[in-house]
């Protein structure tokens, strides 16, 4: 199973809202990662956890909270954001150790809009 | 800092035809790992081909092949016998190690191929 998991696929909230997306796999990957993504723009990474520990954040506004419950899960919780931070939440996980391919598997994203 | 550089926002190509989309990169890490993502309109980003910094030969994975010339620092995407269905954005990504341990990748500004019939 070569697959990851997103959901919902799509997701609106009010400004005022409190909700939550979701990452799965089951390749055994212990990197997980989250990526913010603009129209037309490259993936921007968010944060990024190894063997289920936070190992980085890029200075992403606390209004975006990451979980990792186990190595085959990723949350990622919101709360009370803005109009701009509508985009393609892109979920990818990859092995974390030594110098093979480690491709990032990705999912196939969660389109959010915040009215 | 790592860095990417995609130069060409957007690209045609005639169907059945090769295209080139080109990559360039900048790092002081001897030991590198360099790929391409296609991500179509759906939004799911699709893993090509890898070269590693140590690969000796360039990377082929059926029509896709990577000019791959170190001493230039780029890691250009060859698609052969273009078809409808490569109408995508392209990315060209780097993976560095940081100083946590842990890999993060670095993509660059991306290039969209639109196949022509």
């Amino acid at each position: 199973d070569t697959e990851v998991t997103q959901t919902p696929k799509h997701l609106v909230m009010g400004m005022t809202n409190k909700k939550s997306l979701k990452c799965e796999q089951h390749m055994g990957h212990r990197a997980m990662y989250w990526y913010k993504q603009k129209a037309k723009k490259p993936p921007e990474l968010m944060f990024v956890y190894s063997y289920e520990k936070l190992s980085i954040n890029e200075s992403v506004p606390s209004r975006f909270s990451p979980e990792c419950p186990n190595s085959s899960l990723l949350n990622l919780h919101l709360h009370a954001l803005q109009p701009e931070d509508s985009a393609l939440y892109l979920c990818a996980s990859s092995q974390d150790r030594g110098q093979g391919v480690y491709e990032q598997y990705f999912g196939p994203g969660t389109r959010l809009t915040v009215t | 800092a790592q860095k990417i550089t995609q130069t060409q926002p957007g690209m045609f190509v005639q169907e059945k035809e090769a295209v080139t989309l080109d990559c360039t990169y900048d790092t002081s890490d001897p030991s590198y790992g360099l790929f391409w993502y296609k991500q179509p309109s759906s939004g799911e980003m699709i893993f090509l081909i890898y070269q590693g910094s140590y690969d000796q030969q360039n990377a082929t994975e059926g029509r896709y092949s990577l000019n791959f010339q170190k001493a230039r620092k780029s890691a250009n995407l060859v698609i052969s016998a273009s078809q409808l269905g490569d109408s995508a954005m392209y990315f060209c990504a780097m993976r560095e190690l940081t100083t946590s341990g842990t890999y993060k990748y670095i993509f660059g500004t991306g290039t969209r191929l639109k196949v022509l019939a």
